[in-house]
């Protein structure tokens, strides 16, 4: 069965860094996500891609975020210079044709450790 | 704005045993609703979702959800639950027109034996 992959499956990092976390969406989807789940909270949606652009974002995707499809299978998050408040797990998620709302199928997440 | 509540951040409840997880949202205009299961050190994996149409949903692993659009809410439920079904529950919804999911807090269902 087809599945959405992330690597790393933990980061640690120290603050101002960059990091870009990886996810290979399911090969014929269309729409790409991704979420962030910071411990003990809510997840939380970031940004949403379709057809190489961002068709939408939250206000959690400030300056410092960034997307990225750099080639037909990968689909990358860049946290340019990251913040203690940046720890959290992140999801990737996708979907295909139908789009919003056909089933988001989700990554097991990185978990991105700032210190 | 939307919300999403997920009253019981905890839910224990004996093997074989019937178990309610509850989800009211509130939002100005019309939802689409989704129940997400999140099994240890695993990704998301969808139960079931309400996109219009009958107000009883069936999902996976005999779960089951039905919009209630008067009080707002999209209860899960199962008759019997197994070891197995021990996760993270989350409900989430779609506001129509928008683009991603909007989630609850989550309820960690815990089955005991």
């Amino acid at each position: 069965e087809p599945e959405v992959t992330q690597t790393p499956s933990h980061q640690v990092t120290q603050m101002g860094q960059e990091v870009i976390l990886r996810c290979v969406p399911i090969s014929n989807h269309l729409y790409f996500y991704w979420y962030r789940q910071i411990l003990g909270q809510k997840v939380e949606f970031l940004v949403s891609f379709y057809n190489n652009e961002i068709s939408e974002k939250s206000e959690i995707f400030d300056d410092q975020f960034s997307v990225e499809r750099p080639d037909g299978s990968n689909f990358t998050l860049k946290i340019r210079s990251t913040k203690l408040e940046d720890s959290a797990m992140y999801f990737c998620a996708s979907s295909g044709a139908g789009g919003l709302y056909n089933e988001q199928f989700f990554g097991p997440g990185t978990r991105l450790t700032v210190l | 704005a939307q919300s999403v509540t997920q009253l019981d951040s905890q839910v224990p409840v004996f093997e074989e045993a019937p178990v309610e997880l509850r989800c009211n949202y509130s939002s100005s205009v019309s939802v689409y609703l989704f129940w997400y299961v999140q099994y240890p050190n695993q990704g998301l994996q969808l139960l079931l979702k309400y996109l219009s149409g009958s107000t009883l949903v069936k999902g996976i692993n005999g779960f089951e959800a039905e919009f209630n659009k008067s009080q707002t809410s999209f209860h899960l439920r199962k008759p019997s639950v197994h070891i197995s079904d021990t996760a993270e529950y989350f409900c989430a919804v779609i506001e129509t027109g928008a683009n991603n999911l909007f989630f609850g807090t989550g309820t960690r269902l815990t089955v005991i034996p």
